[in-house]
């Protein structure tokens, strides 16, 4: 397991559409994150799930977002009837449990909508 | 307002000289603090990792200090390189019970020019 890897690097899709994306945390964290970046900003926090539950949500994740996290592994970020302001990446994290284990970063989905 | 504020911006050096990045944040009761290299289009990937009663933390040409009573931490960069071009995010925990955020700055972006 070499790190947190995230599908597809990039997507570009009308606006309107449905997109969906995966990540796949390294295998022995339990806990995972998902962040958005625009251009010149740091991460905004999106959601985090603990194993399959998903324990936080920001008030940034509208009713178009949804995140899941089935089995506790993988998890995969819907957004439903896309909008310009959608683009911008979408980052995956990682991390054991315990207050100072270290957040692994996926590299990344650049989503645009046109 | 963001809880964790990093100066300067973006900043511009010659290839071989020293840099010292700033973060000031107001995250409270506050459990670590972490520094992060992100490479224009990729995943932040962690260079240092401080905990409240941590001063200072060192990975290779880069040593963060910390200090937790004036809420301050420094990233300094000695005889920087091309490939330290990067934006360099400082990230803090809080320590809450039950709170598994953490909260980002916009992060200083670095060029080194030769």
């Amino acid at each position: 397991d070499t790190g947190v890897s995230q599908d597809p690097r990039h997507k570009i899709t009308k606006r309107g559409q449905n997109v969906t994306f995966r990540c796949d945390p390294i295998s022995e964290h339990n806990r995972l994150y998902w962040y958005r970046q625009t251009l010149g900003q740091g991460p905004e926090f999106l959601t985090y799930f603990q194993n399959e539950a998903q324990l936080e949500k920001s008030r940034l994740l509208s009713d178009r977002f949804s995140a899941e996290r089935p089995k506790g592994s993988f998890s995969t970020l819907e957004i439903q009837r896309t909008e310009q302001g959608d683009s911008a990446m979408y980052l995956c994290a990682s991390r054991e449990e315990g207050p100072h284990t270290e957040a692994f970063f996926g590299q990344g989905t650049r989503l645009t909508v046109v | 307002k963001n809880q964790v504020e990093q100066s300067p911006q973006s900043l511009i050096i010659l290839e071989g000289k020293n840099c010292t990045l700033q973060c000031n944040y107001t995250v409270s009761p506050f459990s670590n603090l972490r520094w992060y290299k992100q490479d224009t289009g990729r995943g932040p990937v962690s260079l240092t990792i401080m905990t409240f009663s941590e001063n200072t933390k060192s990975n290779g040409r880069y040593t963060a200090t910390l200090d937790a009573d004036t809420k301050q931490s420094s990233l300094h960069i000695t005889a920087s390189q091309l490939s330290d071009s990067a934006s360099y995010i400082c990230v803090v925990s809080p320590q809450l019970t039950g709170a598994n955020n953490l909260f980002f700055g916009t992060g200083t972006r670095l060029t080194v020019i030769p």
